[in-house]
């Protein structure tokens, strides 16, 4: 079975100190796709990132950085020098071949305080 | 281009009551997904739509919940009679088609949610 965990329920930081957001998932399937999405106080969910289960190269995108590790099954979010406008709750997400259906974790709710 | 949007963005109803949610999917997106999230838990998928059809409902909690997608363009969620459980907020996501059979649809846009609260 398909499942997300995401440890951490809330993260409390100080403006520009660096944050990691925890993700571990579990599949069967050897294919598979990782995700993360930010939901803003505004409610949408945006995109941040997607993985393929092939590819475990670290992506760096400004502030933003992801580790994909095959070996402990996680997907890792850093944020770098955090701003208040990263407060949000951050979903990890899993989506494989066979299920089209995106199995989510149940979030981390970051605050950064200046 | 228009994304993913969601009517209404709040509904407050008494329990027993009905109420239906509607989502207009990306233009051409054939792939519709409806989630929710309850009681701050994780989001929970509900059920796919690929056009019209229902390609997986396996995550609708019970018959009191009835999706629809005439015409393979928007979709509308009904729930009848609404109970307080069903307090949250509902996405909606559309994605188009890879057709490529072995691999996962493409990326999921999420519209911005429908917040329910059953009183």
């Amino acid at each position: 079975a398909q499942k997300v965990t995401q440890a951490q329920t809330e993260i409390s930081v100080v403006e520009k100190e660096d944050v990691t957001l925890d993700c571990v998932y579990e599949t069967r399937d050897t294919t598979y796709y990782l995700f993360w999405y930010k939901q803003p106080p505004s409610g949408e969910l945006v995109f941040l990132i997607r993985r393929n289960s092939f590819d475990e190269q670290n992506e760096i995108s400004g502030r933003y950085s992801w580790n994909f590790q095959k070996s402990t099954s996680s997907f890792n979010f850093t944020i770098t020098a955090s701003q208040v406008v990263d407060s949000a709750v951050y979903f990890c997400a899993l989506s494989e071949t066979v299920y089209n259906d995106m199995r989510f974790g149940a979030g981390t709710r970051l605050t950064v305080k200046p | 281009e228009a994304g993913v949007t969601q009517f209404p963005s709040h509904s407050v109803i008494e329990k027993g009551q009905t109420v239906t949610l509607r989502c207009d999917p990306i233009s051409g997106h054939d792939n519709l997904y409806w989630y929710r999230r309850v009681m701050g838990k994780e989001i929970k998928f509900l059920l796919h739509f690929v056009k019209e059809s229902k390609q997986d409902e396996s995550g609708m909690p019970n018959n009191r919940f009835l999706a629809e997608r005439t015409g393979g363009t928007y979709s509308t969620l009904k729930v009848q009679p609404a109970e307080l459980e069903d307090s949250g907020v509902y996405f909606c996501a559309s994605s188009q088609d890879t057709g490529i059979r072995e691999l996962p649809k493409n990326e999921q846009f999420f519209g911005p949610g429908t917040r329910l609260t059953v009183l």
